[in-house]
């Protein structure tokens, strides 16, 4: 059964730094690119980041662009995204979803907030 | 532009048809992916490659491609259809956009 779970979300004050990660089960996770997006409360997705599978081709949204950075580790089958300059609209669930979004996990809730 | 518009809702009755449009210039030229998310819960992929349906979705869930718009139909739409459906597409260099959400009510 193929399974993406997220962790590290929690509270973090603005200007903080978190990372998140993303164990994955299941497939062949080094053969598949892979995206983080994520949804504000009560808004709609946002697309976030791209890692493709080796992780030598990134890309990110200009809202993340400079703060956000995604890697991957494929011996330990994980995807993170470290998150630093935290802004309140920021605040979010984030979810990994592999490069084709067949995959999804159930996401883990970033709040920042003093 | 790398914009997606999408109707902020639709509604119909069950067993009706249900029809939710997408529209923006890079659909011209990538295909399109639509996503199923219902309160609390993760998107599921519905639809990719404008028409492409996965393994366990229903076979009233269908997608189409004309231009700048892409179209997700829901043939008989049911109860549990009711749900938040986005669009979504790659630009060039993989910098993915979602559409704005549409609302699908069944009542």
């Amino acid at each position: 059964e193929v399974q993406l779970v997220e962790s590290g979300g929690g509270l973090v004050q603005p200007g903080g730094s978190l990372r998140l990660s993303c164990a994955a089960s299941g497939f062949t996770f080094s053969s598949y690119e892979m995206n983080w997006v994520r949804q504000a409360p009560g808004k709609g997705l946002e697309w976030v980041s791209y890692i493709s599978s080796s992780g030598s081709t990134i890309y990110y949204a200009d809202s993340v662009k400079g703060r956000f950075t995604i890697s991957r580790d494929n011996a330990k089958n994980s995807l993170y995204l470290q998150m630093n300059s935290l802004r309140a609209e920021d605040t979010a669930v984030y979810y990994c979803a592999s490069g084709s979004y067949f995959y999804w996990g159930q996401g883990t809730l970033v709040t920042v907030s003093s | 532009s790398y914009e997606l518009t999408q109707p902020s809702s639709v509604s119909v009755s069950p067993g009706q048809t249900a029809r939710i449009t997408c529209s923006g210039d890079v659909l011209a030229k990538k295909y399109a992916r639509w996503f199923q998310q219902k309160p609390g819960q993760a998107p599921v992929l519905v639809i990719y490659k404008d028409s492409e349906r996965p393994s366990g979705i229903p076979e009233r869930f269908s997608g189409s491609s004309s231009g700048t718009t892409v179209t997700l139909t829901i043939s008989g739409a049911q109860v549990e259809d009711e749900a938040d459906y986005y669009c979504y597409s790659a630009a060039d260099n993989n910098r993915g956009v979602f559409g704005g959400g549409t609302k699908l009510t069944v009542l």
